[in-house]
């Protein structure tokens, strides 16, 4: 079946500091997305990506969608402690808006003020 | 706009016996609702794709007659973990897509305990 490899596992970084974390597939998506999830919460939407080469920000947050539509990063900038959650990436499969979603295995951020 | 309701946020339930989890999207029409499983400090797994006015797609692995889903309205979806056992004991999440161009929207879960 389908898989999203998302690195790293964990990362545990000072405030201020920027973070980077990837996602990678054999198979090509159509859309990336990126989620955080909080303890005992839902996953909460980050960004959308719905070509590929697409760069967007959504304020400190910047993802892109790879060339080859086969991964994806996701970079946070000056870190805060309210950074702190799970991070996963999920890609749609198909175009439509009942495609369903396949994600990582998630980062888990934690930031040291 | 684009809220997805979920209820109830925690059940404890004995073994044997059945759970019903609700997910509703408060502020628009869902044909399609997704329902996901998520063990401690794993990702999202996910369990069905639940249609509106017709059966659910179960995911491989899945019992179809286990997690029982009914998709009655456009803006109701309904998972019930029939004779629950310790082991069904997860966080259960649905979703919901707004428009054809933007992310799904997930509830905010629901812890099942089974003893």
């Amino acid at each position: 079946g389908q898989q999203l490899n998302q690195s790293p596992q964990s990362m545990f970084i000072q405030e201020g500091e920027d973070v980077s974390m990837n996602c990678t597939s054999s198979s090509i998506f159509n859309t990336w997305l990126w989620y955080k999830q909080e303890p005992g919460e839902g996953p909460v939407l980050l960004i959308a990506l719905y070509k590929a080469g697409e760069l967007t920000s959504n304020g400190r947050l910047t993802a892109q969608f790879g060339i080859t539509r086969k991964d994806s990063f996701l970079n946070i900038s000056a870190s805060i402690p309210s950074d702190v959650g799970i991070y996963f990436c999920a890609g749609r499969i198909g175009s439509s808006n009942t495609g369903k979603l396949i994600f990582g295995q998630g980062t888990t951020l934690q930031v040291k003020p | 706009g684009a809220v997805v309701s979920q209820h109830p946020s925690w059940v404890i339930c004995k073994s044997g016996t059945s759970v019903k989890i609700e997910c509703r999207s408060l502020d628009f029409q869902a044909t399609t609702m997704f329902w996901y499983r998520q063990f401690p400090k794993q990702s999202l797994m996910l369990m069905a794709t639940s249609n509106e006015g017709s059966k659910a797609t179960y995911e491989q692995g899945v019992e179809k007659d286990k997690f029982l889903i009914n998709h009655a309205s456009l803006t109701l979806s309904t998972l019930t973990v029939t004779s629950a056992h310790p082991e069904d004991s997860s966080f259960y999440i649905c979703s919901a897509s707004y428009r054809a161009r933007e992310g799904y929207t997930f509830g905010s879960g629901t812890r099942l305990t089974v003893v």
